[in-house]
């Protein structure tokens, strides 16, 4: 389809691994979002990514969380070392260049540490 | 410290009334506001949006109110319907085209 396509859906996985979360933004969008919400909580900013500027990295809770867009396009959200409390529904969302604000949002991956 | 804050985290309506979501928010550099619609196993969609120099947008039955002295705004859906059922977060931003800050969400109900 044309929207936001992210992989996978799920993800079950044992505290210490690492998982990797990918997102496929809508074609052209310049700017790339990951969000994550937690169980009952709104939705908390992570990375964003404008172009081929350094991406804004001030949402990302510790340096276990790592994020790139390759060829500004594709990007993957890294987790090292999960813990219990990173269990969440990761979202990436994409935008493009004159941007109104508008969030494209695909329906994200659910991680689940045990 | 949450910038935007949506304090009711549920709304029952009954079918055909008014729903009314609120919003409240404390960064006075915010001057974009968004609302969106989640439904369960979906990502967010945008739903209206309002610019710091209007005070009221209307879409269909979605009006978004916006009380800048009070950093408050609000989502209007009239009438409601079964199908407007879903998460509604508000979001603000410091100019349209920067990253979003969303508030906790508020879960609407329509009973028919």
């Amino acid at each position: 389809g044309a929207g936001v396509s992210q992989s996978p859906s799920n993800k079950v996985t044992e505290k210490g691994k690492d998982v990797e979360l990918r997102c496929d933004p809508i074609s052209g969008h310049t700017a790339l979002y990951w969000y994550r919400q937690s169980l009952g909580q709104g939705l908390e900013f992570l990375i964003y990514f404008q172009g081929n500027s350094a991406p804004d990295k001030s949402g990302l809770p510790s340096d276990r969380f790592s994020a790139e867009r390759t060829g500004g396009s594709v990007s993957t959200l890294t987790i090292q070392r999960t813990q219990q409390e990173d269990s969440a529904v990761y979202l990436c969302a994409s935008s493009p260049h004159i941007n109104t604000g508008e969030l494209f949002f695909g329906e994200g991956s659910r991680l689940t540490v045990l | 410290d949450q910038q935007v804050k949506q304090n009711s985290p549920s709304l029952s309506v009954q079918e055909g009334r008014i729903s009314i979501l609120n919003c409240d928010y404390t960064n006075s550099m915010f001057d974009y506001f968004l609302w969106y619609k989640k439904y369960p196993a979906e990502g967010p969609t945008f739903l209206i949006s309002i610019s710091s120099i209007k005070d009221k947008n209307e879409d269909g039955r979605f009006t978004v109110f916006l009380n800048k002295s009070a950093k408050h705004l609000s989502l209007h859906i009239v009438p409601s319907q079964p199908g407007d059922s879903a998460v509604y977060f508000c979001a603000a931003s410091p100019n349209a085209g920067n990253m979003l800050t969303f508030g906790g969400g508020t879960r609407l109900m329509v009973k028919p």
